[in-house]
Parts: structure tokens; C-alpha cells; sequence
């Protein structure tokens, strides 16, 4: 089956860069995009950017756009997402999930979630 | 960047209750829209997309409808595997955006 493992729990200091991963398996890795959504704490669902694996090519939210970085391995069938300049407020549990189809928008399934915890 | 506002924030019901949850966009952007359940210590889940479309495994008490700048789910029937947070989204402009959410509690 489609599953999507995420590297485990960070903790950095502000002005660090956090590199999640996200491990797919159970189909072709170039046929899907994946996206990154991150979950502050008791706040909402927070959408970040996408990758294509096939070619590579991302779209980012504009509110992370120059500190955001999404990049794949189509050899390990991973995608990584590296966040720079991190910030007390990106705090967050960081979720990677596969598109439905090819592209749509619509996010299913998910990883299991990465919490970055960002503290002096 | 398309603001999703859900109502209400939260509702409390009880097993074989009906629920319907509303979400209204900022502006209109067709039927590029979706619904997701989610459950504390879990990943959330895709329930609807396509305004209507029944995602793979979702059971048929869920239902999705609407069109333009309001859009509904409802739950007929609640079980007590439903009580968790939903949130809408639309997938049609970038940045993709979330609803606030809606937290389906137990009365």
C-alpha cells in the first residue's frame, strides 16, 4: 500500500535550518506531486509547497518563498523539505502527503508528521 | 490568497446525529475543493474532493455538496469514529488554503 515515512523529531535554535524527509513507497514516485503542510500548535492546517518528482520543479506559498526548499531523490524515492531562518513561530508539525491524481490539489495520504520544535 | 471560513468552529452532537459543517471561500473558484478529517496524534484524512467525489474508503454517511463560494459537508447518522476536526480547502489557486476548521465534539 501507498505509505509516506517522515524523519523524526527536531529541535533547533533560531536562525537554524531543519531538513525534514519524507520516504514514499507503494508506487511510482514520479507519478504523484507531493506537498508539505505544517500544523502550528492549536492552530490550522497550513499548505507550504509542492514538488513534482518527475521533473522537480516546486511552487511555494509565497509566505515562505526564499526560506522554503523542497528537493526529491527519485533513487531513494524521497522528498526532502528544508526550512532556513527558522523562527520561534514555525514550531510546527510538518506533514508531507502525495497528491490524488496528477496534479490536483487534494492530499491523501499523509505522513505521519514531524513536530520541529524551534527554541533558544 | 482565497480565505476559507468555516462554521461552526465547533459542534457537539451525539451518535445518529446529523451534522452539517459550511464553508465559504473568499471567491469563486470552481469545484476545486475538498474536505479532511482529522484526529489528534493522526495524520489527517481526505474525506471528500471534488466538491462531492467520496474519497476511496470513506464511509457513504459522509457527503459533500455546494458550488461558487459556499460549500457544505454533512454526517449523517454520527458515529463515534467521527469525532474529530474537519477542514475544507480549495486546490484551484496558489497558495493552497484550509479552512480554521471544525471540531465535531461528543454531547
Amino acid at each position: 500500500q501507498v505509505q509516506l515515512v517522515q524523519s523524526g523529531a527536531e529541535v533547533k535554535k533560531p536562525g537554524a535550518s531543519v531538513k525534514v524527509s519524507c520516504k514514499t513507497s507503494g508506487y511510482t514516485f514520479s507519478d504523484y506531486f507531493i506537498h508539505w503542510v505544517r500544523q502550528a500548535p492549536g492552530q490550522g492546517l497550513e499548505w507550504m509547497g509542492r514538488i513534482n518528482p518527475k521533473s522537480g520543479g516546486t511552487s511555494y506559498a509565497q509566505k515562505f518563498q526564499g526560506r522554503v526548499t523542497v528537493t526529491r531523490d527519485t533513487s531513494i524515492s524521497t522528498v526532502y523539505m528544508e526550512l532556513s531562518r527558522l523562527r520561534s513561530d514555525d514550531t510546527a508539525l510538518y506533514y508531507c502527503a502525495r497528491d490524488i491524481l496528477q496534479p490536483v490539489n487534494y492530499f491523501d495520504p499523509w505522513g505521519q508528521g514531524t513536530l520541529v520544535t524551534v527554541s533558544s | 490568497d482565497i480565505q476559507m471560513t468555516q462554521s461552526p468552529s465547533s459542534v457537539s452532537a451525539s451518535v445518529g446525529d446529523r451534522v452539517t459543517i459550511t464553508c465559504r471561500a473568499s471567491r469563486d473558484f470552481s469545484s476545486w475543493f475538498a474536505w479532511y478529517q482529522h484526529k489528534p496524534g493522526k495524520a489527517p484524512r481526505l474525506v471528500i474532493y471534488a466538491v462531492s467525489t467520496l474519497q476511496g474508503g470513506v464511509p457513504s454517511r459522509f457527503s459533500g455538496s455546494g458550488s461558487g463560494t459556499n460549500f457544505s459537508l454533512t454526517i449523517n447518522n454520527l458515529q463515534p469514529e467521527d469525532f474529530a476536526t474537519y477542514y475544507c480547502q480549495q486546490g484551484m489557486s496558489f497558495p493552497l488554503t484550509f479552512g480554521q476548521g471544525t471540531k465535531v465534539e461528543i454531547k
